[in-house]
């Protein structure tokens, strides 16, 4: 069955950095696209990024952007986020969520299906 | 960026009743529209897609109506591990995906 596990989560300053990781399995990890999505203590998830399954093209959400980047190694399975010049509010728990393609319509619609377990991420100093 | 709202924020129901969800898009989705189960201390767990098509082994109570902006999450026969937060979410316009802020449902 499909598993994602990710981990490099931490205890991080603020300004720092980390890298988190997910390592996928039970399903062709090179042929889909892959989400990360946080979600901070006591609130509803929020998309952070998502990587095409060839890395031809990412989307980030306004609140990282230019500072997280999101990278895959097909060849191991990987996925990756750095996050640098972390803040407070990037406090939260992160998930690694696999994409599904839904066609609509002769049109391609980018759902998550599966979701990881995460990874706790806390900014303080 | 689509906004979607949910209510209520919290609903109680009594095993073996019926529970109805709401969510709504600030704009047109068309029928691109998901529902998550979140138990305490899990991750989401995808329940409905396209707004009404039930996910790989989500027992038939669960069921999703809806299209445009006004979405329905409907459990029939609640039962004690239906007790979650059950978040909408749109895939229709992105990025970015967006998601509801949750509703709870309890069992009396």
């Amino acid at each position: 069955q499909v598993q994602l596990v990710e981990s490099g989560g931490g205890v991080v300053q603020p300004g720092g950095s980390l890298r988190l990781s997910c390592v996928a399995s039970g399903f062709a990890f090179r042929s889909q696209g892959m989400h990360w999505v946080r979600q901070a203590p006591g609130k509803g998830p929020e998309w952070v990024a998502f990587i095409r399954f060839d890395e031809s093209y990412k989307y980030y959400a306004d609140s990282v952007k230019g500072r997280f980047t999101v990278s895959r190694d097909n060849s191991r399975n990987s996925l990756y986020l750095q996050m640098n010049s972390l803040r407070a509010e990037d406090t939260a728990l992160y998930y690694c969520v696999k994409n599904v393609v839904v066609v609509v319509k002769g049109a391609n619609f980018y759902l998550m299906d599966v979701w990881g377990k995460g990874t706790t991420v806390t900014v303080s100093s | 960026e689509i906004v979607m709202t949910q209510s209520p924020a919290t609903l109680s129901v009594s095993p073996g009743e019926r529970a109805t969800l709401s969510c709504r898009a600030s704009h047109s989705v068309d029928t691109n529209l998901a529902w998550y189960q979140q138990r305490p201390g899990q991750a989401p767990r995808l329940l409905i897609y396209g707004a009404s098509s039930r996910a790989t082994g989500i027992p038939a109570r669960f069921s999703g109506s809806g299209s445009g902006t006004d979405f329905t999450l409907t459990i029939n026969s609640l039962q004690s591990e239906d007790s979650a937060v059950y978040y909408c979410q749109q895939y229709n316009n992105w990025p970015p995906w967006t998601f509801g802020q949750g509703t709870k449902v309890e069992i009396k």
